[in-house]
């Protein structure tokens, strides 16, 4: 079974300072996608930033891009030039076929003024 | 672009009764849609996998007569939390999967059980 692992429980950083977010995954899929998601105090599944296992180059969504190696299974966000909006519980994932999303335990990202 | 509507937000209901909480895709249609929980300060755990038309699919651990799904139609999906327990009591979350990419989440509903 595929499994997700954040390792980082919380991370802080200070107010436009760049940050980086790690994950791990297991699969023995060649084709799948993986997605970072943001869960503000609100509670509310933002879709951050996604990658196709396919293609080499990593996404980037303005001051979020993602650092993908695959053959390490690896699955890290960078978020630039953070801001005070930025903090939130961030959710790695990896979503396969038509099966379920498999979470990560998620890190809590403090943003320091 | 694409939405899932949740409803509702939050509920407070006495132990013992039924809870209903629906999940619908607004403009796209959804024969597979999720039901999550989440605890605080943790991730989502999935439920149960409802498919448009058959039974849901329960993950190991939940319990079926407990926690009913129907998907009656491609763009709804509810689940009914039967004689609910202040146990029960937590924050629900619906996906559901727009062909090959991410998945869409509803806003939550947020169950307090008194």
């Amino acid at each position: 079974a595929q499994t997700v692992t954040q390792s980082q429980p919380e991370m802080s950083v200070q107010e436009a300072e760049t940050v980086t977010l790690s994950c791990t995954y297991d699969t023995s899929e060649s084709d799948y996608y993986l997605f970072w998601y943001k869960q503000p105090p609100s509670r509310q599944m933002i879709l951050v930033i996604r990658q196709e296992a396919y293609k080499q180059q990593n996404a980037t969504e303005n001051r979020f891009s993602v650092n993908f190696q695959k053959a390490a299974k690896s699955f890290s966000l960078k978020i630039s030039d953070s801001q005070l909006g930025d903090a939130a519980m961030y959710f790695c994932a990896y979503f396969q076929g038509a099966q379920k999303l498999v979470f990560g335990q998620g890190t809590r990202l403090t943003i320091n003024p | 672009g694409a939405v899932v509507s949740q409803h509702p937000s939050w509920v407070i209901c006495k132990s013992g009764t039924s809870v209903k909480i629906e999940c619908r895709s607004l403009d796209f249609q959804a024969t597979t849609m999720f039901w999550y929980r989440q605890f605080p300060k943790q991730s989502l755990m999935l439920m149960a996998t409802s498919n448009e038309g058959s039974k849901a699919t329960y993950e190991q651990g939940v319990e079926k007569d407990k926690f009913l799904i129907n998907h009656a139609s491609l763009t709804l999906s509810t689940l009914t939390v039967t004689s609910a327990h202040p146990e029960d009591s937590s924050f629900y979350i619906c996906s559901a999967p727009e062909a090959w990419g991410p998945q869409h989440f509803g806003d939550g509903t947020r169950l307090s059980i008194l």
